[in-house]
């Protein structure tokens, strides 16, 4: 059974400071998207992952996906509270038949 | 807007009913799926469709649920005799074939089984 799991499941933080979210899995992903959700509402995609060891930047958020492609790292630099959200990870494989494999999420709370 | 779009946006029910909800995917996506999301888990999967073609269902999916894409665009999922133990956000996804399939979700419709 394929499995990625996300920590923390849940971060409180001040306005201002950076936070790390990690996602893992023990199989190895073609692929792998990042994609925050707000409460009420679906998924909206941030990023997708392909190459082993990629670095993507999106303003303020860094996404890094492993050099094995089995795990992947969210970094946000100096929050903000329009950051508040369910951050999910979702990766693709051929073991799965290439269907997304999903986290259960991080729920990042961003205090003023 | 050009994005996945969903109906309703709630839906309240009691025990026993049956309901019917609506995706319309991005129009030129061949792939639509179906997803469950209950609080503080991932979207659970539970069907694709590639163009008409049903291709795949979870099978932990009830034989009380369905889902048609009849013309290969929009989609619809019914739930029939719905039990509390449905409520949850159904979520809808579409992607192309190529690309890496990246999925681009609706906002979901969110159900409450009384």
């Amino acid at each position: 059974t394929q499995l990625l799991e996300q920590s923390p499941q849940f971060l409180s933080i001040q306005e201002g400071e950076n936070l790390t979210v990690y996602c893992n899995s023990s199989s190895v992903f073609s692929s792998l998207q990042w994609y925050r959700q707000e409460p009420g509402e679906g998924p909206v995609l941030l990023v997708t992952v392909v190459t082993g060891g990629e670095v993507k930047k999106l303003k303020r958020l860094t996404f890094q996906f492993g050099d094995a492609r089995k795990d992947s790292s969210l970094h946000i630099t100096a929050a903000q509270t329009g950051d508040t959200g369910l951050y999910l990870c979702a990766g693709l494989s051929r073991d799965s038949n290439y269907q997304l494999i999903w986290g259960a999420g991080t729920k990042l709370i961003i205090k003023p | 807007d050009t994005g996945v779009s969903q109906n309703p946006r709630h839906k309240i029910t009691k025990r026993g009913q049956n309901v019917t909800f609506r995706c319309d995917p991005i129009s030129e996506h061949n792939r639509l799926y179906w997803y469950r999301q209950t609080l503080g888990q991932g979207p659970e999967f539970l069907t694709y469709f590639q163009n008409e073609a049903q291709l795949e269902k979870s099978r932990l999916l009830s034989d009380r649920f369905s889902a048609e894409r009849p013309k290969g665009s929009f989609s619809t999922l019914e739930i029939q005799r719905t039990e509390q133990g449905d409520s949850a956000m159904y979520l809808c996804a579409s992607s192309l074939l190529a690309g890496g399939n990246t999925q681009y979700f609706g906002p979901g419709t969110r159900l409450t089984v009384l």
